[in-house]
């Protein structure tokens, strides 16, 4: 099936551990995003890439690092710098970035800092 | 500033009983609006794309609608499996790398 895996569904970080998210498609999507989700509060974009070995800072991206070495997977890193990890963190593609296309949600993963 | 605000923030309504969640956005252009359903912990699903006014889109017990200012999500006759949250996303043109989110609307069917 056609889809996006997010994996582990659940995360616990210590303090001062750098943790990563795997996010991997296999619809031949050209743009990948991360997104951070808060009780109450809409998404926000973390990171995003349109192409292999390109990615932008979204508006959140302090304390996390990402990359795009293969056109279907794009890993987030939770650095120790960013104070407040804490949330439920989704994984998205879309067939291209600038079109209005529409974005595909992975089912997330949650991270707690222990 | 682009945004979008979603109300009410939470609904409850009676099995069968038809209601609209709104959806209003503030943006130099619109390049596409999105609904999107969320069941707890679990990632949102694609529901609708509007692009212009007028457009209207309908799926089961779901219509989505569209003006210059703002999108309804009706739902008729709603049945408690349609208890989630509702999302609500705009992409605008003046800055096509952001698709900007809603809060969602936390909707409760009772049977």
């Amino acid at each position: 099936d056609g889809g996006i895996t997010q994996s582990p569904k659940y995360l616990f970080r210590k303090e001062g551990q750098n943790v990563t998210l795997s996010c991997e498609q296999n619809l031949n999507h050209d743009a990948m995003y991360w997104y951070r989700q808060d009780p109450g509060q809409g998404l926000r974009l973390i990171y995003y890439s349109q192409i292999v070995n390109d990615f932008q800072k979204g508006d959140i991206a302090e304390g996390y690092s990402v990359s795009r070495e293969k056109k279907e997977s794009f890993p987030l890193t939770v650095t120790s710098a960013q104070k407040n990890p804490t949330a439920f963190y989704l994984c998205a593609s879309s067939i291209k970035r600038d079109s209005g296309n529409t974005i595909y949600f992975g089912e997330g993963s949650w991270l707690t800092v222990v | 500033e682009d945004q979008v605000t979603q109300s009410p923030e939470a609904l409850r309504l009676q099995e069968g009983e038809s209601s609209s969640l709104n959806c209003s956005y503030t943006v130099s252009g619109l390049r596409g609006l999105f609904w999107y359903r969320q069941d707890p912990g679990k990632g949102p699903e694609f529901l609708f794309t509007l692009y212009s006014a007028g457009e209207e889109k309908e799926k089961e017990r779901l219509k989505a609608t569209l003006t210059k200012k703002e999108s309804f999500l009706h739902i008729t006759a709603p049945k408690p499996e349609d208890s989630a949250t509702y999302l609500c996303a705009v992409q605008p043109y003046s800055s096509a790398s952001k698709i900007i989110f809603g809060s969602g609307t936390r909707l409760s069917i009772r049977p």
